[in-house]
């Protein structure tokens, strides 16, 4: 069965450090994957996505994110945290084979920078 | 570019009632999806439409029925509201269906409230 988890329900840095929030998969065939960010009281905004090739991706407000088969995880970064990146965080998969059209959500991480 | 819109924003209900929750996008996309967010179970799948004049069941279809009525809209209905149907609904849709890894684009929600 296919299956996203994002172990840490919250993640605390400081501004200005780096972040790191985890997801972990579970599919067969090769994974689509995703990151989505939610700001309070607004729908999800896409962040950035893994599909094939360079195994680092870069996405929008300087995050990127990096595919590892081996470990089966795609987690997203960002070198340098600022306040305005609070927010809950979001892993979604889907895989390429069969006719499962269904993205699987992970349950979201709550990301609070301080300042 | 308003991409997509869901009316309306805040809804409350007394059990029973029904009402119909709408989303249009005007990103010529052909896909849409319905979901719910629930805390601490993420989003859940309530119904999608590929394309323009098919809809299929998503992970938690019961107590809900949808209309693609055009490439632009896609409602929701609730014909009997309980209190279990008490969350925030999100419309999304995607230019193109999920196995081709587009990414989707959300709607600000609508939170329904059932007394």
């Amino acid at each position: 069965a296919q299956s996203v988890a994002q172990p840490e329900d919250q993640v605390n840095v400081a501004e200005g450090n780096p972040l790191t929030v985890k997801c972990t998969y579970s599919v067969s065939g090769n994974p689509y994957l995703f990151w989505y960010v939610q700001y309070p009281n607004r729908g999800l905004q896409f962040l950035l996505k893994y599909i094939t090739g360079d195994n680092l991706v870069k996405g929008s407000y300087g995050f990127e994110a990096e595919f590892n088969k081996s470990q089966t995880s795609f987690h997203l970064k960002k070198p340098s945290a600022l306040v305005s990146d609070s927010a809950l965080y979001f892993c979604a998969v889907r895989s390429n084979a069969g006719n499962n059209r269904k993205l699987i959500w992970g349950l979201g991480t709550s990301l609070a920078v301080n300042p | 570019n308003a991409g997509v819109t869901q009316t309306p924003k805040f809804q409350v209900l007394k059990t029973g009632q029904s009402m119909t929750l709408q989303c249009a996008q005007d990103m010529n996309h052909n896909s849409m999806y319905w979901y719910r967010q629930d805390p601490g179970m993420g989003l859940r799948l309530i119904y999608y439409s590929a394309s323009e004049g098919t809809t299929d069941k998503g992970e938690v279809p019961n107590g809900y029925n949808v209309s693609r009525l055009n490439k632009r809209e896609f409602s929701l209905r609730l014909e009997s509201a309980a209190p279990s149907q008490t969350s925030v609904y999100f419309c999304a849709s995607s230019t193109r269906p999920d196995r081709e890894g587009q990414p989707q684009h959300f709607g600000d929600g609508t939170r329904l409230s059932i007394l």
